[in-house]
């Protein structure tokens, strides 16, 4: 089956220093690959996500870039904010498997001053 | 935006009680899903619905159940709560069932089984 796998379950950065989140999957098929975003007390939201034509999707300074060969789609920024302190989850859609996501055990980023 | 509204926000039951979380979401999505939330699991899919009287099981499914009663509206169901269903309840809607289809979620309900 599906799954999605995130190593790090929690991150601590200085601000101003670049963020780097792993994510890897495993999919049957080609799936699209989503990074979601949870600030504390908060419902989670998209951040971005897998473009069919292999553009890199960004979003207010992230950016992720989808690797078929090593299935990974990892989440990176060149400079970490204070306000970046959240809980981001990996996760994946997969064309066999409808309207499902799969999420990744997700990781805790907390940046300080 | 979607507005996904869920209720109660909070809930506190004992083993064995009844309890049913609703999710109503007002942007005319087709699809609604229930997920828990758990530290290092990540989000797991219960239930989910593509209309009115739909039901598609999820990869958490046992001892819960769900029904979509009004394209708006989609309920959980724990008939018989243990401690394991402890968690914090998430519903979410999204306009098509396309795998690149956003998906919006509500802000959450806690439940805790005593």
């Amino acid at each position: 089956g599906d799954s999605v796998t995130q190593t790090e379950g929690l991150v601590t950065l200085t601000e101003g220093l670049p963020v780097m989140l792993n994510c890897t999957y495993q999919s049957t098929y080609s799936p699209f690959l989503f990074w979601y975003v949870q600030h504390l007390n908060e419902a989670p939201k998209l951040l971005l996500k897998s473009f069919t034509d292999n553009k890199r999707p960004e979003h207010q300074g992230f950016h992720a870039t989808l690797h078929k060969s090593s299935s990974s789609f990892h989440l990176q920024k060149s400079s970490a904010q204070l306000s970046d302190s959240a809980l981001y989850y990996c996760a994946l859609s997969d064309p066999g498997a409808g309207a499902k996501l799969t999420f990744g055990g997700g990781t805790r980023l907390t940046v300080r001053p | 935006e979607a507005a996904v509204t869920q209720s109660p926000r909070n809930k506190v039951t004992v083993t064995g009680g009844n309890v049913t979380l609703s999710c109503r979401q007002t942007n005319s999505h087709n699809y609604m899903y229930w997920y828990r939330q758990d530290t290092g699991h990540g989000l797991r899919l219960i239930h989910y619905s593509y209309g009115a009287g739909n039901l598609q099981i999820g990869d958490v499914p046992d001892g819960y159940k769900a029904t979509r009663t009004t394209q708006e509206d989609f309920f959980l169901l724990l008939e018989l709560a243990s401690p394991s269903q402890t968690s914090l309840y998430f519903c979410a809607s999204s306009l098509t069932g396309l795998n690149y289809a956003e998906q919006f979620f509500g802000p959450g309900t806690r439940l805790t089984v005593l």
